[in-house]
């Protein structure tokens, strides 16, 4: 399978819990995008890596979510202290990274989080 | 602010007819249009897009159209399938260095036999 691939898919945690998420993208893709999907809404750009450097961060990510992408393959995306609201659908999705060319994203099945 | 909107939140269609999906979107510097399908506790399926430089763009059963004077695209599937029943969502992008996606909301089709 060479799709975007996504770990773990489910997480429980309970609040003030540190959670970390991997994301490794399709091979020859220079660009990983991070999304958060909420029930009844779509996908919400979070952040995004241009090759191993982060190039753009939603005012959605407040000070306790750090994301990384090391060698510029896979990512990490850590929520520390982790309340309530941040439970939903963490979405990775990567794309070729051509510059200046419209691009379409491909996504991961997703890690859904669940904050008690 | 919602730049891209899904006034229908469900539609249901039967078996072999088409069904016919709505998105507007506000921003006029978005210049590619896409649609996801998404299935419960899945991540999001890329089906089809479409350039601010085209009108109609067909790939077997799913079409999509742009109106940019209206800032309103659809997607026409037919003949519709039980399989084709899930959410749909409409994204945008602007272009430029990011090419962040920006969603709708969604619409759930229903497609009876």
């Amino acid at each position: 399978d060479t799709g975007v691939s996504q770990d773990p898919r489910h997480k429980i945690t309970k609040r003030g819990q540190n959670v970390t998420f991997r994301c490794d993208p399709i091979s020859e893709h220079n660009r990983l995008y991070w999304y958060r999907q909420t029930l009844g809404q779509g996908p919400e750009f979070l952040t995004y890596f241009q090759n191993e450097a982060q190039l753009e961060k939603s005012r959605l990510l407040s000070d306790r979510f750090s994301a990384e992408r090391p060698k510029g393959s896979f990512s990490t995306l850590e929520i520390q202290r982790t309340e309530q609201g941040d439970s939903a659908m963490y979405l990775c999705a990567s794309s070729l990274g051509l510059v200046n060319l419209q691009e379409t994203q491909y996504f991961g099945p997703g890690t859904r989080l669940l904050v008690l | 602010d919602q730049q891209v909107k899904q006034n229908s939140p469900s539609l249901s269609v039967q078996e072999g007819r088409i069904s016919i999906l709505n998105c507007d979107y506000t921003n006029s510097m978005f210049d590619y249009f896409l649609w996801y399908k998404k299935y419960p506790a899945e991540g999001p399926t890329f089906l089809i897009s479409i350039s601010s430089i085209k009108d109609k763009n067909e790939d077997g059963r799913f079409t999509v159209f742009l109106n940019k004077s209206a800032k309103h695209l659809s997607l026409h599937i037919v003949p519709s399938q039980p399989g084709d029943s899930a959410v749909y969502f409409c994204a945008a992008s602007g272009g430029g260095a990011t090419n962040k996606l920006i969603f709708g909301t969604g619409t759930l089709l229903a497609v009876q036999p």
